[in-house]
């Protein structure tokens, strides 16, 4: 596509459920990165993936999160038995190679009610 | 530890005035310097970065190793420059990981 493309928009989720954030990746684009930005903050790493190797995932908050690219593309993160400070943006962003700069996709604002 | 920092949370000016929008990081290694802006309702996107050294829209910013700092700066700020700004750190490791600064929303009133 012609960008990177996330879904859903915005997902409202109560409290201990299961989310599942997807994220489309620029096609041939090797890089791919998560990102979490909370309300009035910077967006802060979570995890990279080099094509379907998960290189880095130092930044994931707890081991509720987890995150997959399976065949090198799409990519989901999923958070297991969300809680409120779990509420934020979830950003995806992707590169050519790796140094080129990213491409941030418009991201999915997750609630947590 | 790696961090970034800047330090204004809003910055108001009047259309045509000088802007600066300051950044000061802390890397032991060695840095690459972004910064990057977000328009309202748009999604986040590359604005400059040090190793290009270019000026895209109008501004500048030049990394300074001694201060630390990567202030980016333009001398008479437009109305559509409004958005938020981040500045950002890159963590040399075999690819680009992003540690970003809290943003400064910049407001330029006519």
């Amino acid at each position: 596509g012609a960008g990177v493309s996330q879904s859903p928009r915005y997902k409202v989720a109560k409290r201990g459920q299961d989310v599942a954030l997807r994220c489309d990746p620029i096609s041939g684009h090797v890089s791919l990165f998560w990102y979490q930005q909370a309300l009035g903050q910077g967006p802060e790493f979570l995890t990279y993936f080099q094509n379907e190797a998960q290189l880095d995932k130092s930044g994931l908050p707890s081991d509720r999160f987890f995150a997959e690219r399976p065949e090198g593309s799409v990519s989901t993160l999923k958070i297991q038995r969300t809680q409120q400070e779990d509420s934020a943006v979830y950003l995806c962003a992707s590169s050519l190679a790796l140094f080129q700069s990213y491409t941030f996709g418009s991201g999915t604002r997750l609630t947590v009610v | 530890a790696q961090r970034v920092t800047q330090p204004e949370k809003l910055l108001s000016v009047f259309k045509g005035a000088p802007v600066e929008l300051k950044c000061n990081y802390s890397y032991s290694g060695s840095p690459e310097l972004f910064w990057y802006v977000q328009y309202s309702r748009q999604r986040l996107q590359l604005l400059l970065r040090h190793i290009s050294r270019e000026s895209i829209k109008g501004f500048t910013a030049d990394l300074n190793k001694g201060e630390t700092s990567f202030h980016l700066k333009k001398p008479f700020a437009q109305e559509e420059d409004s958005a938020m700004y981040y500045c950002a750190l890159g963590i040399s490791g075999g690819y680009n990981k992003l540690i970003f600064g809290a943003g400064t929303r910049l407001a330029v009133h006519p």
